[in-house]
């Protein structure tokens, strides 16, 4: 069964202290793994989008990055605009499945 | 500026109606798609279509009910027959949901109150 599991639900940062957001996934045929950010109440946005083990993306403070069954988002020096729910997703043929999300709060 | 238009933002219901939301997109893609989101989960997947008069359930299409009149069109009608209807509702779109060279466009949302 396609599964994205990602963690942790919440992390709280000082300004310019760096981390990673996790995305474990299990994919019968990956044909895309994406990453976007969520603000309260909105749509989510398009941020990254990986296809195969090795590839990175950045992306001003945010990089990207995959292997086989996991995917980190590393987010170096935040500030506190980067504070949203960032959701990992994969494509699996004809449907788009999603994590449940990380909720990041970056405090000044 | 291209793009996808939910309506209403805010909806509330009472218990027994049906409830029809809005999506509209401007991005000529083929393939679109319906997510509810509720908090502290992640967006699950009620319809989709990847053409013009065809759709298929998701994994929680039971008490919804969509039709693809047009390429630009998706609207999801919430039945009374859906137990728990309140939450944050996603349309998207994309190219083609047949290849993998995909990015989802999402619209605004549309946030359903059961009254």
């Amino acid at each position: 069964e396609d599964q994205v599991t990602q963690s942790p639900e919440a992390l709280r940062l000082q300004e310019g202290e760096s981390s990673s957001l996790n995305c474990s996934y299990t994919v019968s045929g990956l044909r895309g793994l994406f990453w976007y950010r969520q603000d309260p109440g909105k749509g989510p946005e398009f941020l990254f989008t990986l296809y195969s083990a090795g590839e990175e993306k950045e992306k001003e403070r945010l990089k990207a990055t995959l292997t086989k069954k996991e995917s980190f988002l590393h987010i170096t020096a935040p500030k506190p605009e980067d504070s949203a729910t960032y959701l990992c997703g994969l494509n699996n043929f004809n449907k788009f499945y999603f994590g449940s999300g990380t909720k990041l709060n970056v405090k000044p | 500026d291209g793009g996808i238009t939910q309506s209403p933002k805010y909806l509330f219901r009472k218990e027994g109606q049906n409830v029809t939301l809005s999506c509209e997109q401007n991005l000529n893609h083929d393939a679109m798609y319906w997510y509810r989101q509720d908090p502290g989960q992640g967006l699950r997947l009620i319809y989709y279509s990847q053409i013009v008069n065809d759709f298929q359930k998701g994994d929680i299409a039971e008490g919804y009910s969509v039709s693809r009149e047009k390429k630009e069109s998706f609207p999801l009608t919430v039945t009374s027959a859906q137990k728990n209807p309140t939450a944050f509702y996603l349309c998207a779109s994309s190219i083609s949901g047949a290849t993998g060279a995909n990015v989802l466009t999402f619209g605004a949302g549309s946030r359903l109150t059961v009254l």
